[in-house]
This record gives structure tokens, C-alpha cells and sequence, in this order.
């Protein structure tokens, strides 16, 4: 089955600067990667993502970037702010047969220090 | 807005009980999913469900099983609760847009 690795677990950064998340996942047949943001005790919730036939997407202080060929892709937060503070989750969708399902990394939990 | 909703925010079961987790989703998805999520592990898939009355294992099943009567509804049971089944379980629906995911249900297993 797919496997996702996510670094860092942890990331404090201060205030107005960036924060970079890294996953890198197995297997090639991988074409949709969506990140996840879960704010303290509060559901995932969607926050940008990237299909297999883009290089990089951006939408605000956010981007996504992918490079297919190493098998690797990151969220890039800009210009950092206080509700940025959550736990980051990427995910790796597989598209099989009409068979659909997501797996996800272990989780960066990002801290924004004033 | 797609709805899910789990019917139990905070759940606290003893050791050997039978646990039933409620999961609906208002939007007609086909496709819905149980996770369990804990410190360090990140969210990993005990069952998923293409259809009524289909499902299939995920990465952890042990412990567990499913029930999907109806589109709308899929329910996680633990057969017999054990202290290391003590996690927040999320349900998720979803479309080819992706994933949505219901506010959990932390359950303790005394």
C-alpha cells in the first residue's frame, strides 16, 4: 500500500516568516495531493491541494508544490501569522478501479511564535 | 455544505463492551471512511465503505468492523473496547473534490 512520510512533526516558527512542510509518498500511480489543516479540537479541514499534471499552486499565503519524479511534495506558508498555529496533514489520494482513498501523513504540528 | 455528522462528541466505555460509533453524511457521497487518529501516528484508515453494503479493510481493521445499511450512514463497532482502542475516531465522506471529515468522537475505554 501507499506509504507517507511527513517532516518535520514539529515546526515553531516566528511571526512574518515561512514555514515549509515535506511528504514524500511511494507510490507513482499517487495523482491528487491535498494538505490538511485541524485547528485544536476542530476537524481537518482542506486547505489547498495539487493534482498530478501540476507543478505548483498557489492561493494566497499558501502554496503546494509537487515534483513528481522524486515522489515528494510541500506546503509552503508565507508571511506567518498567530492563526497559522494548527497541525498540518498531507495526504496522498490514490485513484484505482473507482476505488478512492486517501493516506496520510503523521502530521506537522506548526506553532507561530509572537 | 457538505454535512457529517457523528452523533457522539465524548464517549467513555469499559473494557470488553460493545461500542457502536455513529457516522451520517447528508450529500449523497458514495464513498465514506473511518479514521483513528493519535498523537504521533498521524490519521490512519480502520475501514472504508464504495457502497452500501460494501467495505473494505484499511490499514488498521483489527478490533473493528463496519456496518453500511444505508448510504447515508456508516457505523464503526468495536466487537469487545479495549484500553488501546482508546483514540479520536473521524468519519469522513467524500467526492472526487476530496475529503470531509465530522468533528470526531473521542472515545476513552476505562
Amino acid at each position: 500500500g501507499e506509504n507517507v512520510e511527513q517532516h518535520p512533526s514539529t515546526l515553531s516558527v516566528q511571526e512574518g516568516d515561512s514555514a515549509v512542510i515535506k511528504c514524500t509518498y511511494s507510490d507513482s500511480a499517487s495523482n491528487y495531493f491535498p494538505w490538511y489543516k485541524q485547528e485544536l479540537g476542530k476537524r481537518p479541514q482542506l486547505i489547498i491541494d495539487i493534482r498530478s499534471n501540476v507543478g505548483e499552486k498557489k492561493d494566497q499565503r499558501i502554496a503546494v508544490t509537487l515534483n513528481k519524479t522524486a515522489k515528494h511534495f510541500s506546503l509552503h506558508i508565507t508571511e506567518t501569522q498567530p492563526e497559522d498555529s494548527a497541525v498540518y496533514f498531507c495526504a496522498v489520494w490514490i485513484s484505482n478501479f473507482g476505488n478512492e482513498k486517501l493516506t496520510f501523513g503523521t502530521g506537522t504540528r506548526l506553532t507561530i511564535i509572537p | 455544505d457538505v454535512k457529517v455528522t457523528q452523533s457522539s462528541r465524548y464517549l467513555v466505555k469499559r473494557t470488553g463492551e460493545k461500542v457502536f460509533l455513529e457516522c451520517v453524511q447528508d450529500m449523497d457521497h458514495e464513498n465514506m471512511f473511518w479514521y483513528r487518529q493519535d498523537p504521533g501516528l498521524g490519521l490512519r484508515l480502520i475501514y472504508f465503505s464504495y457502497d452500501v453494503k460494501m467495505k473494505e479493510k484499511g490499514d488498521i481493521p483489527e478490533g473493528y468492523s463496519v456496518s453500511r445499511e444505508k448510504k447515508e450512514r456508516f457505523s464503526l463497532i468495536l466487537e469487545s473496547a479495549s484500553t488501546n482502542q482508546t483514540s479520536m475516531y473521524l468519519c469522513a465522506s467524500s467526492t472526487r473534490r476530496g475529503y470531509t471529515f465530522g468533528s470526531g468522537t473521542r472515545l476513552t475505554v476505562v
